[in-house]
């Protein structure tokens, strides 16, 4: 089992549309969970983190994270063309140093 | 505020060779974690540096090796160079005092091995 697995894609959205991306985990004791964008060719670069249950906004974007279920999801909301990329999950389990990533999932958002 | 920074930003090797990529923090950083990614993958963990010293080690070889200076910049080395080993790699800076441990990555070292 992946430490942290995700839907490789592609997802493809209408632009104006909620994009959905989805993520579980294996490491029931992780406790910060983030959600980076990496545009084509480009490092990945932070959109949001949570570390709590429950949903936090920022902007377009909604994080949504339940430890119960070890799952994290990542709402887009009147999603753009801009959008088109590969998000990527990542997580830090307890007592180590390391952030783990999942391999991605590619979105497009369609004009 | 001045962000990560990567350098040398392309590189192409032979195969057997040794490589050397550097990486300063971001401004008020004083850990730098080293990850390989390669196409269609997510980014792999190879190690974190934290006080000149190596805390966590990824699934990696020996063939890897890093450094952290005072100035809490770094260096990855590699080794006996692979065709494998051609990827992106990725320097990430964090604040060893934040819970959260957020990290932040600079632009990448494409390395290509022939």
């Amino acid at each position: 089992q992946k430490e942290v697995e995700q839907n490789s894609g592609p997802l493809s959205v209408p632009e104006g549309a909620i994009a959905s991306l989805n993520c579980t985990y294996s490491d029931r004791g992780s406790q910060s969970f983030f959600w980076y964008r990496q545009y084509s060719g480009k490092s990945p670069e932070l959109i949001m983190f949570i570390y709590s249950n429950g949903d936090k906004e920022d902007g377009r974007f909604t994080a949504q994270l339940n430890k119960a279920s070890q799952y994290v999801s990542l709402l887009i909301r009147d999603s753009q063309p801009s959008d088109s990329a590969t998000y990527l999950c990542a997580v830090k389990g307890p007592g180590g140093f390391k952030t783990i990533f999942g391999a991605g999932t590619r979105l497009f958002v369609k004009a | 505020d001045a962000g990560v920074t990567q350098s040398p930003t392309h590189l192409i090797k032979t195969r057997g060779q040794q490589v050397t990529l550097r990486c300063s923090p971001k401004s008020g950083h004083d850990t730098v974690s080293w990850y390989q990614q390669a196409l269609g993958q997510g980014p792999q963990f190879i190690f974190q540096y934290y006080e000149e010293e190596e805390r966590q080690r990824g699934n990696f070889p020996d063939r890897f090796s890093g450094h952290q200076f005072p100035n809490y910049s770094s260096e990855l080395n590699v080794n006996a160079l692979l065709l494998g080993d051609s990827a992106l790699y990725l320097c990430a800076s964090s604040l060893y005092t934040d819970s959260g441990n957020t990290i932040y990555f600079g632009e990448g070292s494409w390395l290509t091995v022939v």
